[in-house]
């Protein structure tokens, strides 16, 4: 099946840097990727939606400016956690469809990555 | 807009018991509908899907049915196993839009 892969599985930070997470479909070619975001005992927040080559967009009440995201290939889209603070700790998710949109698309999700910032 | 509401957790059961995780939305049009499972410290896995109404999905001796006149599609298993412990997330999709989630039900299992 298909695989999503993240990097790092575990971070922890300092207050005021900046983190970046790599998240790559391994077997097949992601038109489209997601980003998530998961607190403790919480469901999935949709924070933006990322397509190859294009702006990534961005939910309600997610700052762009805070969580860069790029999608810069069909395998890779990188989201960049910029000057993080401790309330910026979460369990960070991303999903690749292959077919965005279709009747039976279906969405892959990679393993999380849990940021924690000190 | 879509929403899914999932029956609080947790759920205890012992091993080999029934399970029922009751799932409910509120969607326009015809959805599609998911589970998805969360083992401890893992990202989510699809369980199972189901894309119109009648139809059932099934994975791994889980079941669950599109129920359109119920607007439900709860899952079941009818043996569940000590390795079923997780979080369980049922989902919605409509027409182009992402995928809305429940809050989740967490499953324990005892021997």
């Amino acid at each position: 099946g298909a695989v999503v892969s993240q990097h790092p599985s575990w971070v922890i930070c300092k207050s005021g840097t900046s983190v970046k997470i790599e998240c790559r479909s391994l077997d097949f070619q992601a038109t489209t990727m997601f980003w998530y975001r998961q607190f403790p005992k919480q469901s999935l927040m949709l924070m933006a939606t990322s397509n190859e080559g294009s702006k990534a967009t961005y939910e309600q009440g997610v700052e762009k400016d805070k969580f860069l995201i790029n999608h810069a290939s069909l395998t890779l889209s990188t989201l960049t956690v910029t000057s993080a603070h401790p309330e910026d700790s979460s369990f960070y998710i991303c999903s690749a469809s292959i077919s965005p949109g279709g009747p039976g698309e279906t969405q892959y999700f990679g393993p999380g990555t849990r940021l924690l910032v000190l | 807009g879509d929403s899914v509401t999932q029956m609080e957790g947790p759920v205890t059961l012992s091993e080999e018991a029934f399970l029922t995780i009751n799932c409910t939305y509120t969607a326009t049009g015809y959805p599609s509908l998911f589970w998805y499972v969360q083992y401890p410290g893992e990202g989510l896995q699809l369980l199972l899907k189901a894309t119109k109404a009648d139809d059932k999905g099934s994975n791994k001796g889980f079941e669950a049915t599109y129920r359109k006149e119920t607007t439900s599609f709860h899952l079941e298993k009818g043996s569940v196993q000590v390795s079923d412990s997780a979080v369980y997330f049922c989902a919605l999709r409509s027409g182009y839009s992402t995928l809305t989630f429940g809050k989740g039900t967490m499953l324990l299992v005892s021997p």
